[in-house]
């Protein structure tokens, strides 16, 4: 069965930072890309960064390049992103998603999400 | 960057046939994938490539796509179905993954 597990979210105050952590299970995790996607409080879903299976390819929402560092580690099974200089505007819910079946481009299993919440 | 627009909401009498749209330039090219999303929960992929199902989605969800829209049909639409759908795509351009703003399904 597919997992996927975040954790690290939680209240930090506005200019602070903090690593959000993705712990995958059930698929060979080096073989496809992993992504992240937020939903802040009462809006829709946001593309937030993609990395590829070797780290080779990575890519990020536009507006959050600079602020945002996505990582992974293969063997630990795991993905990360590191979020800098926070802002009310970061509130969301950080989900964790992969493309197993339906393609690389597609988010076919999905994390619970985990909420990080700015306070300014 | 590329935009997917999608009405804000949309509501259905049960037994009847819901079509929810998402359109953006030259959609037609690209392939769409579509999300359900009930409060609370992670969003769920329902259509991928425009019109194939995953393993398990009932056969009510149906998906197409052409020229500037695409869109997701639900048949004998029914209180369960009830949820926000989010139209995506991948931006070839740009290597983005791309959302609609999201489609709140209301059934009356």
């Amino acid at each position: 069965e597919v997992q996927l597990v975040e954790s690290g979210g939680g209240l930090v105050k506005s200019g602070g930072s903090l690593r959000l952590s993705c712990a995958a299970s059930g698929f060979i995790f080096n073989s496809h890309t992993l992504n992240w996607v937020r939903q802040a409080p009462g809006r829709g879903l946001q593309w937030v960064s993609s990395i590829s299976s070797g780290s080779h390819y990575i890519y990020y929402e536009d507006s959050l390049k600079g602020r945002f560092t996505v990582s992974r580690d293969n063997a630990r099974k795991s993905v990360f992103l590191q979020m800098n200089s926070l802002t009310a505007a970061d509130t969301a819910v950080y989900f964790c998603a992969v493309g197993i079946w339906a393609g690389e481009s597609v988010f076919d299993f999905w994390g619970r999400g985990t909420l990080v919440t700015v306070s300014s | 960057s590329y935009v997917l627009t999608q009405p804000p909401s949309l509501s259905v009498a049960p037994g009847q046939t819901a079509r929810i749209t998402c359109g953006g330039n030259d959609i037609g090219s690209k392939n769409v994938h579509w999300y359900q999303q009930t409060p609370g929960q992670a969003p769920v992929l329902v259509v991928f490539n425009n019109e194939d199902r995953p393993s398990g989605v009932p056969h009510k969800f149906s998906g197409s796509n052409s020229g500037s829209t695409a869109t997701l049909t639900i048949s004998r639409v029914e209180a369960g179905d009830e949820a926000d759908y989010y139209c995506q795509v991948w931006d070839v351009n740009t290597d983005h993954r791309i959302f609609g703003g999201g489609t709140k399904l209301t059934v009356l």
